[in-house]
């Protein structure tokens, strides 16, 4: 399998324009969770989803941010405005149910998003 | 609610020297524990899990953990460290592995001096 794919790896944009991150999970998984890295503060979570229901988005920092999964094997995440505070490093990672025997949860390469 | 703390958020360490890198928890339920690798610019990859049985978990690249409920504790070691184990080390805590969220530690950031 290819792994967790995230598009685009990098992404340059001006304060106000909207951004879409996107993720293709492992074929067959059925959880799939948006993290995002900072330096100050680490890495958190900001939604997930089972089976493509979103379960928690108690991470999303505001209304601009905007998650979909329209599919199990493709989901978006959107900045709309997009702020200079926004840019960090966005994972997508992706897991079984756990009755698998396949406790991990697969990371992508991450986004890097520098919002100018 | 569960946290991870990582003491360290910096380790040099010589080639071939032991390295530990330390990793605290809190939590009010059962706990799964991870250690995460990360290279520059690179996503996450697991190193070893805790989920129960040994408190001693042996991962890849020659790492190795010990749970310690007592001291709610979760280090992480390897004996001789290589060039190539430079990168960041995230430990992370679960209430239920695979289908919840990981919280994760800060970070410590290993940088092995040839």
């Amino acid at each position: 399998d290819a792994g967790v794919i995230q598009s685009p790896r990098h992404e340059v944009t001006e304060m106000g324009q909207e951004v879409t991150l996107r993720c293709k999970p492992i074929s067959g998984h059925d959880y799939l969770f948006w993290y995002r890295q900072t330096m100050m503060r680490g890495l958190e979570l900001l939604i997930y989803f089972n089976n493509n229901v979103p379960i928690d988005d108690s991470g999303m920092p505001e209304d601009r941010f905007s998650a979909k999964m329209p599919n199990a094997s493709f989901s978006t995440l959107k900045i709309q405005p997009s702020e200079p505070r926004d840019s960090a490093v966005y994972f997508c990672a992706s897991s079984r149910y756990p009755g698998t025997g396949d406790y991990e949860q697969y990371f992508g390469p991450g986004t890097r998003l520098t919002v100018t | 609610a569960q946290s991870v703390t990582q003491l360290d958020s910096q380790v040099p360490v010589f080639e071939e020297a032991p390295v530990e890198l330390r990793c605290n928890y809190s939590s009010s339920v059962s706990v799964y524990l991870f250690w995460y690798v990360q290279y520059p610019n690179q996503g996450l990859q697991l190193l070893l899990k805790y989920l129960s049985g040994s408190t001693l978990v042996k991962g890849i690249n020659g790492f190795e953990a010990e749970f310690n409920k007592s001291q709610t504790s979760f280090h992480l070691r390897k004996p001789s460290v290589h060039i190539s184990d430079t990168a960041e080390y995230f430990c992370a805590v679960s209430d239920q592995p695979g289908n919840t969220p990981l919280v994760f530690g800060k970070g410590t950031r290993l940088s092995v001096i040839a």
